[in-house]
């Protein structure tokens, strides 16, 4: 089935650990991100990808990284994880501007 | 600085009316806007879209309304039915990333 998978589903970490979170799609899409979801403050960029081998920073890069090796793996990865980041974090992937988003990945730093 | 605001958190309809969703946005150089939608513990799914060269776009029992002099959009649901009862977001492409709103809870009841 074509789309976008995440994982893990949910993960509770402490705090100072490090942590990826995957992301997958089969839609052969250029451009991939990633978002947090917090109350009250929408869905904001974490980072991006608009083609293999490329990343830019988006609204809240701090404390994230990514990697585009290839067209259908995006990882987000937080190298010494804190309890703001966290969220509900969902990876996206479009084409021409509609973005298909995963199911998420609710994190719990504590 | 928000470029995309939705100022109502949220909104209660009755069943069978119209339900109105509304939006602002800062940077008169945006020329494409969508609507999403967000059911609990799912990603947000593309709902309708609109660019600036319309003011009006049409799906079904969807309707997007662009006033570019305003910087503002809205979303109109007529009938509102209550499988509609999610939150919505609008967002903005702003040079191929997707800026989003807070989002409004839409609640519609019997």
């Amino acid at each position: 089935i074509a789309g976008i998978t995440q994982a893990p589903t949910s993960q509770i970490l402490a705090a100072g650990r490090r942590m990826t979170l995957r992301c997958t799609q089969d839609m052969r899409h250029n451009a991939m991100y990633w978002y947090r979801q917090d109350l009250g403050l929408g869905l904001r960029l974490i980072h991006y990808s608009n083609t293999a081998g490329t990343t830019g920073k988006g609204e809240v890069p701090d404390g994230y990284s990514v990697s585009r090796a290839n067209t259908d793996d995006f990882p987000l990865t937080l190298a010494s994880a804190v309890p703001s980041q966290t969220s509900v974090y969902f990876c996206a992937s479009s084409q021409t501007g509609a973005g298909f988003f995963g199911p998420g990945t609710r994190l719990t730093v504590l | 600085d928000q470029q995309v605001k939705q100022n109502s958190p949220s909104l209660s309809v009755q069943e069978g009316r119209i339900s109105i969703l509304n939006c602002d946005y800062t940077n008169s150089m945006f020329d494409y806007f969508l609507w999403y939608k967000k059911y609990p513990a799912e990603g947000p799914t593309f709902l309708i879209s609109i660019s600036s060269i319309k003011d009006k776009n049409e799906d079904g029992r969807f309707t997007v309304f662009l006033n570019k002099s305003a910087k503002h959009l809205s979303l109109h649901i007529v009938p509102s039915q209550p499988g509609d009862s999610a939150v919505y977001f609008c967002a903005i492409d702003n040079t191929d990333k997707l800026i989003f709103g807070t989002g409004t809870r839409l609640q519609v009841f019997p």
